[in-house]
């Protein structure tokens, strides 16, 4: 079974904090994406990455970054926490690029 | 109009019921489809994954796309209350062409 771990179910942040989401897959995927997930609005896509190194945006990218250095981590970064990045974000891992994606269990974090 | 439309619901039936959830779609391109399962406060869970046209059947569930009408269906046999979840569909062109999500279908299986 494929596997993507979230370092944290729950995040309580201040604003102007800089927070780190890591995501680990052991699955040897090569594509990596991250989402964040607000009623209405479904899942929205806000980095990807095709191979160790590489990121891309996606299509709300603004106020975040991202790092891949290994393979299998890729890590969210909110360089400066503000309330409307109160949200929960998901990790996804694929063999195929944009296709069959797995994802993992999610990290709900409130920035306050 | 959105790319992939999804009637959000919510959708209640009693437990045994089959259960028909659908999405309908614009982009001709979308050739690889899939439905999601979430449960509160969790991660979408991969149910079904189809390529192209046709029917996929695993226990249960039954994945069907009709890329004629663009329109793809999961319908849910004899459900249970454990199906009581939010359900996604989401496709691609495949390649570079991102995963398009639909909003997703709330639906409770009432015991």
């Amino acid at each position: 079974d494929v596997k993507v771990t979230q370092s944290s179910r729950y995040l309580v942040k201040r604003t102007g904090e800089k927070v780190f989401l890591e995501c680990v897959q052991d699955m040897d995927h090569e594509n990596m994406f991250w989402y964040r997930q607000d009623p209405g609005l479904g899942l929205r896509l806000i980095y990807f990455s095709y191979d160790v190194k590489m990121k891309e945006k996606g299509d709300i990218p603004e106020g975040y970054s991202v790092s891949r250095e290994k393979k299998e981590r890729f890590s969210l970064i909110l360089e400066s926490a503000s309330t409307n990045q109160t949200s929960m974000y998901l990790c996804a891992s694929s063999f195929m690029k944009n296709t069959e994606a797995f994802f993992g269990q999610g990290t709900r974090l409130t920035v306050v | 109009q959105k790319e992939v439309e999804q009637d959000p619901g919510p959708l209640s039936v009693p437990e045994g019921a089959i259960v028909s959830l659908n999405c309908t779609y614009s982009n001709s391109a979308f050739q690889y489809f899939m439905w999601y399962r979430q449960y509160s406060r969790k991660g979408p869970e991969l149910l079904m994954y189809t390529y192209s046209s046709g029917n996929k059947e695993d226990g249960r569930f039954t994945a069907q796309v009709d890329k004629s009408s663009k329109y793809i269906s999961l319908f849910i046999r004899d459900s249970q209350p454990s199906d009581s979840a939010t359900y996604l569909c989401a496709m691609s062109a495949g390649g570079n062409e991102k995963l398009t999500f639909g909003t997703g279908t709330r639906l409770t299986i009432i015991p």
